[in-house]
């Protein structure tokens, strides 16, 4: 496709559940990126995969949070367990350049909407 | 600690006048600043970059001034329109790291 594609765009979980957001980042780019953004917040930052290696996951807030990236293109963000402070918009992005921050244009998906009740 | 902070929450302007946003950092040396433009249930969307080499930045009626001893970027936006009411986040980029953001200017132009 021409952009960034997230699915579902609205989640509504009950407490306990396991979610999984799926990303089709924009064909042939390298670089992916999950970002989470609460109301009223910046994204920040999840976690980043450069073809199908996983190089930083430090933003992961717990071992709940589970992201993965097996052939290099599409991506899936598990969250186990969901909790009401999962609440939140998860953003996908991309890049066709493998060095990030090296002013790299970055390509934001619309977002899925979690909602944990 | 490390911080980037964006001027206010909200800024409020009249159609036709210049729109100014300020992005402040302090414990960090990024090499580039970008700017995006967030609209609502919408993912951010890539406006401008700037290197730390660099002092200004246009396109269009946008302008970006980036100041590394200040610490701090300004966004313009010159003769503004109701259509550029959306809130602008600045990030910054360090070597090796992802964009870090900030928590955003929510922008509103009346007409």
């Amino acid at each position: 496709g021409a952009g960034v594609s997230q699915s579902p765009r609205y989640k509504v979980a009950k407490r306990g559940q396991d979610v999984a957001l799926r990303c089709d980042p924009i064909s042939g780019h390298v670089s992916l990126f999950w970002y989470q953004q609460a109301l009223g917040q910046g994204p920040e930052f999840l976690t980043y995969f450069q073809n199908e290696a996983q190089l930083d996951k430090s933003g992961l807030p717990s071992d709940r949070f589970f992201a993965e990236r097996p052939e290099g293109s599409v991506s899936t963000l598990k969250i186990q367990r969901t909790q009401q402070e999962d609440s939140a918009v998860y953003l996908c992005a991309s890049s066709a350049m493998a060095n990030i921050g090296s002013g790299n244009t970055i390509y934001f998906g619309e977002g899925s909407w979690l909602t944990v009740v | 600690s490390q911080k980037i902070e964006q001027n206010s929450e909200a800024l409020n302007i009249q159609e036709g006048k210049t729109a100014t946003l300020t992005c402040n950092y302090t414990n960090y040396s990024p090499a580039y600043l970008q700017w995006y433009r967030q609209d609502p249930g919408r993912g951010p969307v890539f406006l401008l970059l700037i290197r730390e080499n660099e002092k200004e930045k246009r396109k269009e009626r946008l302008k970006v001034t980036f100041d590394t001893t200040l610490k701090q970027s300004l966004f313009h936006i010159t003769a503004s329109q109701p259509a550029d009411s959306a809130t602008y986040l600045c990030a910054l980029e360090q070597a090796g790291t992802a964009l870090i953001f900030g928590k955003g200017t929510t922008l509103s132009v009346s007409s």
